[in-house]
């Protein structure tokens, strides 16, 4: 049984980086694209961003500010987020798809992150 | 970005009720349509994918159709445990998107 969970700070400071860490157990991270997506408090789903043997597409709309790394030894990947505002505040999930155009079939629990001074 | 519109944002039923709930994807999106459950601090749970195909354990309760540009998560006799909040996301154009959410209430 393929599960992800999400780890990393709860709290972060406007201006700082954001970073976050899924740790993928049950399955092997080489063969999938692993995303981020986020939810703030009361909205929708956003999609971050994909990794893929090294590979990235990020959001347009996050694309200056988003770095996604895959640690193929650790089974890991992880989300940088820079210069943050209180608009970052969000739970954040990680997520598998076999492809590019496929659907996420597993999903973590999420973190939520907040930006706050 | 292809903004996924989805009907109602919430519903109150009973347990044993017919549940439908709706989605409008503002293009066409080749069927490439999910439906996603989420519960209060659990994992999302993808239920359903290619518009009306089952993931592997999902209860046969749950149905999905649609094609084009709408679609429809049908659930046929609600449970308790399906008391959640669903979304439906394309994946058919990048980035995917999600639609705003339907919250299936207790009545």
């Amino acid at each position: 049984q393929v599960q992800l969970q999400e780890s990393g700070p709860g709290l972060v400071k406007p201006s700082e980086t954001l970073s976050l860490t899924c740790t993928v157990s049950g399955g092997s991270i080489s063969r999938y694209y692993w995303s981020w997506i986020r939810q703030p408090p009361g909205k929708g789903l956003e999609w971050i961003g994909y990794v893929y043997n090294g590979r990235t597409n990020y959001n347009p709309s996050l694309r200056s500010r988003v770095t996604i790394l895959l640690e193929t030894s650790r089974n890991q990947f992880s989300l940088k987020l820079s210069s943050v505002t209180a608009a970052d505040t969000a739970v954040y999930y990680c997520a598998r798809h076999s492809g590019i155009y496929f659907p996420f079939d597993y999903w973590g629990q999420g973190a939520l992150v907040t930006v706050s001074s | 970005d292809i903004q996924m519109t989805q009907s109602p944002s919430s519903l109150s039923a009973s347990v044993g009720d017919r549940v439908t709930i709706t989605c409008r994807a503002s293009l066409l999106i080749n069927n490439y349509l999910a439906w996603i459950q989420q519960k209060p601090g659990k994992a999302p749970k993808s239920l359903i994918y290619a518009a009306s195909t089952l993931q592997s354990g999902v209860p046969s309760r749950f149905s999905g159709s649609g094609s084009g540009t709408d679609f429809t998560l049908t659930i046929s006799s609600l449970q308790p445990e399906d008391f959640a909040t669903y979304y439906c996301q394309q994946y058919n154009t990048y980035p995917p998107t999600f639609g705003g959410g339907t919250r299936v209430e207790i009545k």
